[in-house]
C-alpha cells in the first residue's frame, strides 16, 4: 500500500555541507510533520504543515533548518552548513484524524 | 522540560507474561494519548489511543489505562509475544492543537 515514504534512507555528509531530505506523505493527508530522533532521545517535533503553510516552525533547532511543502504533498527539510549534532534520524509523518502515519525515516550522519 | 516521560528505558518480559509500559505527563491540558511501536529501521506505527474522557481502551492483547489525577498512563500487553519486542513510545496532545509530544521510548524485549 502507499504509505509515507522518505528519501534518502541514509545520508552521510561532511560537516558544513547542506543536505535535503524528502518526504512523500500519504495522498490526501493535509497535515504533515517533521520530527527528529537523536540517539537515546524521544521524537523531537520540528515543524508542522497544514497544506502548504507551516503555522508552527517552533521546533526548528536553528536558522540552518528550513522546510517547505509544495502542492499540499511533497515536503523537503533542508539543513544548511550541517553540524555533527545534526546527526539523527529524521522522521516525517502525515495525519488522518488523530493518527499519525510515519515514514521509515532518513538517518543522517554528519562526519 | 520533558512534558511526556517514559522513565524505564528498557523492559524484559518472558513470553506469555504481561508487559506493562508506563508513561507520565505533566501538562494537564493533554487530552489525547497514543502509543506507538517502533521496529529498528522503520518509522513508528500507531498501536492504540485513548482520550481523556475514558480511563481504559482495549484492542486485542493491548490495553491502555489512563489515570488523569496521577497524570499517568500505561500500556498492558498480554500475553506478550516475541514479535512484540520493539521500542514503544507514548505521545500526548492537547485537542485544541495539532502538536504531539513524544516520550523517549521504552525498549521491550520479550524472551522466548
Amino acid at each position: 500500500g502507499a504509505g509515507v515514504s522518505q528519501s534518502p534512507s541514509n545520508k552521510v555528509t561532511e560537516k558544513g555541507k547542506d543536505v535535503e531530505l524528502r518526504c512523500d506523505p500519504i495522498s490526501g493527508h493535509t497535515a504533515l510533520y517533521w520530527y527528529r530522533q537523536s540517539l537515546g532521545q524521544g521524537l523531537e517535533f520540528l515543524i508542522y504543515f497544514q497544506g502548504n503553510s507551516a503555522p508552527d516552525k517552533s521546533g526548528l533547532p536553528s536558522d540552518r533548518f528550513s522546510a517547505e511543502r509544495t502542492g499540499g504533498s511533497v515536503s523537503t527539510l533542508t539543513i544548511q552548513r550541517t553540524q555533527q549534532e545534526d546527526s539523527a534520524v529524521y522522521l516525517c509523518a502525515s495525519t488522518r484524524d488523530n493518527e499519525q502515519f510515519f515514514g521509515p525515516g532518513t538517518r543522517l550522519t554528519v562526519l | 522540560d520533558q512534558q511526556v516521560k517514559q522513565n524505564s528505558p528498557s523492559l524484559s518480559v518472558q513470553e506469555g507474561r504481561i508487559s506493562i509500559l508506563n508513561c507520565d505527563y505533566t501538562n494537564s491540558m493533554f487530552d489525547y494519548f497514543l502509543w506507538y511501536k517502533k521496529y529498528p529501521a522503520e518509522g513508528p506505527t500507531f498501536l492504540i489511543s485513548i482520550s481523556s474522557i475514558k480511563d481504559k481502551n482495549e484492542d486485542g492483547r493491548f490495553t491502555v489505562f489512563l489515570n488523569k489525577s496521577a497524570k499517568h498512563l500505561s500500556l498492558h500487553i498480554v500475553p506478550s509475544q516475541p514479535g512484540d519486542s520493539a521500542v514503544y513510545f507514548c505521545a500526548a496532545s492537547d485537542g485544541g492543537t495539532y502538536k504531539y509530544i513524544f516520550g523517549t521510548g521504552t525498549r521491550l524485549k520479550v524472551l522466548a
